[in-house]
């Protein structure tokens, strides 16, 4: 059984500037969820994805945006780079978007603003 | 509004000493609550869950925790520690009425001493 994979494991940009960041979910997860980790603090929710729909939202603004594939696989994008964007950001998996699914983490990507 | 409290940002425990990690959480409808743990530069992984039934759970890795619901508790509970329980430990909790969202706590790190 394959994980949640998640790529680039690191990025450096600029502020300002656009970013995607990729998500591959476990092997028969259909609904994904992204969060934001702050440096000492726990993931904040983004949004998450069901069949290629949003399926709820956090308090982020706009420019956080999403996709979600045929495959299940995501995208997370974030346009107009703000310092405060740097963060661990994290993509879970879940076999439905049930509220008693346990979801499965990857390991991260560790985007880095300057 | 939703939320979870972990009141120790730190706890520290002798190896083979019985460990307890606090929770609190506050949701405007019946919880779904979770716990989560996270090693360095790693995602996080699934512990256990309560969704209903018996107000203890047992998880993975010889962890337990007990659902209270007149406290609005959850605390992490596992009789014997070992050093490699060492990591960040998270709280989380989804809201029955509210659906996809996880709300975490800000996490408490274990650290067990030999």
């Amino acid at each position: 059984e394959t994980g949640v994979t998640q790529s680039p494991t690191h990025l450096i940009k600029t502020r300002g500037q656009q970013v995607t960041l990729r998500c591959s979910s476990q092997s028969g997860h259909n609904t994904v969820s992204w969060y934001q980790q702050a440096l000492g603090q726990g993931p904040q929710f983004i949004f998450q994805y069901y069949r290629e729909e949003e399926n709820g939202r956090g308090n982020f603004p706009p420019r956080f945006s999403g996709l979600q594939f045929p495959n299940y696989s995501s995208e997370l994008n974030v346009n107009a780079l703000e310092l405060d964007d740097s963060a661990l950001y994290l993509c879970a998996s879940s076999p439905g978007p049930g509220q008693g699914q346990p979801q499965h983490f990857g390991d991260g990507t560790r985007l880095s603003i300057l | 509004a939703q939320s979870v409290a972990q009141p120790e940002d730190q706890v520290n425990v002798a190896e083979g000493n019985p460990l307890t990690v606090k929770c609190t959480y506050s949701v405007s409808g019946n919880p779904y609550l979770f716990w989560y743990v996270q090693y360095p530069n790693r995602g996080l992984q699934f512990l256990l869950k309560y969704i209903t039934g018996d107000n203890l759970v047992k998880g993975s890795y010889g962890f337990e925790a007990e659902f209270n619901k007149s406290q609005t508790s959850f605390h992490l509970k596992k009789p014997s520690a070992l050093v490699s329980d060492s990591a960040l430990y998270f709280c989380a909790v989804r809201d029955m009425s509210t659906g996809n969202q996880f709300y975490f706590g800000t996490g408490t790190s274990l650290t067990v001493i030999p």
